[in-house]
Parts: structure tokens; C-alpha cells; sequence
């Protein structure tokens, strides 16, 4: 069964920095691509950015809004992916989601974990 | 950056009731269009990919259709749990992004 649970969340100063983390289990860690989705309180869902395998290259892609501040990294030996934060806004109050990525669309995601980015 | 608009924004429907929501893309996405839905509190769900693939599990009531630049989500007949948010979103480009949603609400 595929499982992904994110870790990390919490409460942070504008202009701080945090790290999340997103623990795999259940397929080929190495060989999947894997995003980050985000959805501030009431709102939609937002695409943050996403990793390849490293067979496919292990390159990075940003939203507009992020780009710059967070980094996205995996660890395939440990079957977990990271979205570095820095750089907080208030706006980056969100929910974030891990998800595999298969064919473009985000088909396993994890239960979310909470930021919240407020002085 | 690619704009995906839904509509409409919400819509009231009863039990056994189909229903339709689209999507369109600011400009041509082949078929590289997918659907979720969403419920309160909960994860969103992969329903179709590539426009018109059912993911495994979901519900035969649920179909996708479309390609380039408008896109549909048809639910054949609504059940109780299908009263959700639905989103879709474009991978033709990165960043790859949502619609707004289509919150589908209970009459």
C-alpha cells in the first residue's frame, strides 16, 4: 500500500526558514517523480513544485511564487523527499501535500501537514 | 503561465442527478488534463488523468472528455459521496496548475 506522510509543519516568523519532509513507503521510491501541492485555509489547491527520478535527470520545477525560496530535494536512500522553505511570506500559510506524480497527475497523496507563517 | 478556468463555480444537484463541470485552458494542453475532487478536511483524490483515464478505483460514473483547450468532467448519476470540490489541472507545462474548483453542493 502506498503511503506518503509529511512531517515538519508548524509556526514560523515572516522571514524564517523551515523544512518539511515526506516519507515514502509502498513502491519504488527511486524511480518516482514526486510534487508538492499547497492549499492555503478556505482556498484552492497549488501546484508548488515538483522532482524527477534521478534516472530521469533529478531536475526541479517551481511555481512563479516560489521560485527562489523553496528547493525541493530527495533522499532516495531514505525514501523521502524535502521542500525547503525560506525566505516565509504570510502568504505561504498553507496546507502542504506530498504526491507521487504518474503520467502528470498526482495519483497517491499524503494527509497534508499544516505551516502557518504569522509574526 | 497556463490558466485553467472551471466552471461553474458551484452547483446545487440532487441524488441520481448528472452533472458536468468544465475546464478550460488558456491555451492548447493536448490532453495532458486531470480531475480531482476534494472533500472537507480530507486529501484531494485522482479521478481522471489524461483527460479521460479513470484511475483505478474510481467509480464508472465518473468520465472525462476533451482535448486542447476545453475539457469535461461528467458524473453520470451524483451519489451522496460525490458532494465534494473538483478541480482540474494541466501538466502540459510547468508549473503545472489548478482551476479554481467547482464545489458541488447537495439541493
Amino acid at each position: 500500500e502506498v503511503q506518503l506522510v509529511e512531517s515538519g509543519g508548524g509556526l514560523v516568523k515572516p522571514g524564517g526558514s523551515l523544512r518539511l519532509s515526506c516519507a515514502a513507503s509502498g513502491f519504488t521510491f527511486s524511480n518516482a517523480w514526486m510534487s508538492w501541492v499547497r492549499q492555503a485555509p478556505g482556498k484552492g489547491l497549488e501546484w508548488v513544485g515538483r522532482i524527477k527520478s534521478k534516472t530521469d535527470g533529478g531536475t526541479t520545477d517551481y511555481a512563479a511564487p516560489v521560485k527562489g525560496r523553496f528547493s525541493i530535494s530527495r533522499d532516495d536512500s531514505k525514501n523521502t523527499v524535502y521542500l525547503q522553505m525560506n525566505s516565509l511570506k504570510t502568504e505561504d500559510t498553507a496546507v502542504y501535500y506530498c504526491t507521487t506524480v504518474w503520467r502528470g497527475s498526482s495519483d497517491y497523496w499524503g494527509q497534508g501537514t499544516l505551516v502557518t507563517v504569522s509574526s | 503561465d497556463i490558466q485553467m478556468t472551471q466552471s461553474p463555480s458551484s452547483l446545487s444537484a440532487s441524488v441520481g442527478d448528472r452533472v458536468t463541470i468544465t475546464c478550460r485552458a488558456s491555451q492548447s494542453i493536448s490532453s495532458f488534463l486531470n480531475w480531482y475532487h476534494q472533500k472537507p478536511g480530507k486529501a484531494p483524490k485522482l479521478l481522471i488523468y489524461v483527460a479521460s483515464s479513470l484511475q483505478s478505483g474510481v467509480p464508472s460514473r465518473f468520465s472525462g472528455s476533451g482535448s486542447g483547450t476545453d475539457f469535461t468532467l461528467t458524473i453520470s448519476s451524483l451519489q451522496p459521496e460525490d458532494f465534494a470540490t473538483y478541480y482540474c489541472q494541466q501538466s502540459y507545462n510547468t508549473p503545472w496548475t489548478f482551476g479554481q474548483g467547482t464545489k458541488v453542493e447537495i439541493k
